[in-house]
């Protein structure tokens, strides 16, 4: 059975600390591994990665990929209040007829405190 | 360009009776996906259409069921709604067709079973 497995569940970090959150998958079929952050309704895209070893960035958050140890990390720095989110890991594992089906985590519940 | 749009946000309904939730994928999106999120389970796979042919289809009863249109608009029906139910019921399009395209997500349907 596909599993993505997320750590920590729960976070809390002051305004300007350095976050690390990890994703762990065992998956058949592996496709890509996505990174969303959940405020309050919808999962917002921030990455996508399909190559390992390969760092994504986009300003304070970057991610990276690796695809013989099966893990992601998503790391924020200078974090702000407004980074405080559920931070969500899946993984896109293609089906029958290029099927599209992710593959979610628990989350990282982040909370920044001022 | 407009996001995924899901009608209605919010939905109270009884025990027994049926639902049906609508979706709007972003244009040019052919790929609708449908989960359903709740504290418990977390985000899980309802099922994924394309072209209007369902390609996919998550661990689910039969008492879901949906349908896209030949706009790319789907439908989201459930019967004989059970307490267990209540969840928001998040619908999520994307290029798919194209190597590797990320969801992107609408702000989710909030059903509640009494």
């Amino acid at each position: 059975e596909d599993k993505v497995v997320q750590s920590p569940l729960s976070l809390v970090v002051h305004e300007g600390d350095t976050v690390t959150l990890n994703c762990s998958y065992e998956v058949t079929n592996f496709r890509s591994l996505l990174w969303y952050k959940q405020e309050k309704k919808a999962p917002t895209f921030l990455f996508m990665l399909t190559s390992s070893g390969i760092e994504k960035k986009s300003g304070r958050l970057s991610s990276i990929l690796d695809k013989k140890e099966l893990f992601s990390i998503l790391n924020i720095t200078a974090t702000q209040t407004g980074d405080s989110a559920v931070y969500l890991c899946a993984v896109d594992t293609e089906g029958v007829q290029g099927a599209q089906k992710l593959v979610f985590g628990q989350g990282t519940r982040l909370t920044i405190n001022p | 360009k407009a996001g995924v749009t899901q009608t209605p946000r919010y939905l109270i309904k009884t025990r027994g009776q049926q639902v049906t939730l609508s979706c709007s994928p972003i244009s040019g999106h052919r790929s609708v996906s449908w989960y359903q999120q709740t504290p418990g389970q977390g985000l899980q796979f309802l099922f994924e259409y394309f072209s209007e042919t369902q390609r996919n289809k998550g661990n689910f009863p039969g008492r879901f069921s949906g349908r896209q249109f030949s706009n790319s608009r789907s439908e989201m029906n459930v019967s004989t709604l059970e307490l267990g139910d209540s969840a928001l019921y998040l619908c999520a399009s994307s290029l798919r067709g194209r190597e590797n395209s990320p969801l992107h997500f609408g702000n989710g349907t909030r059903l509640t079973v009494t």
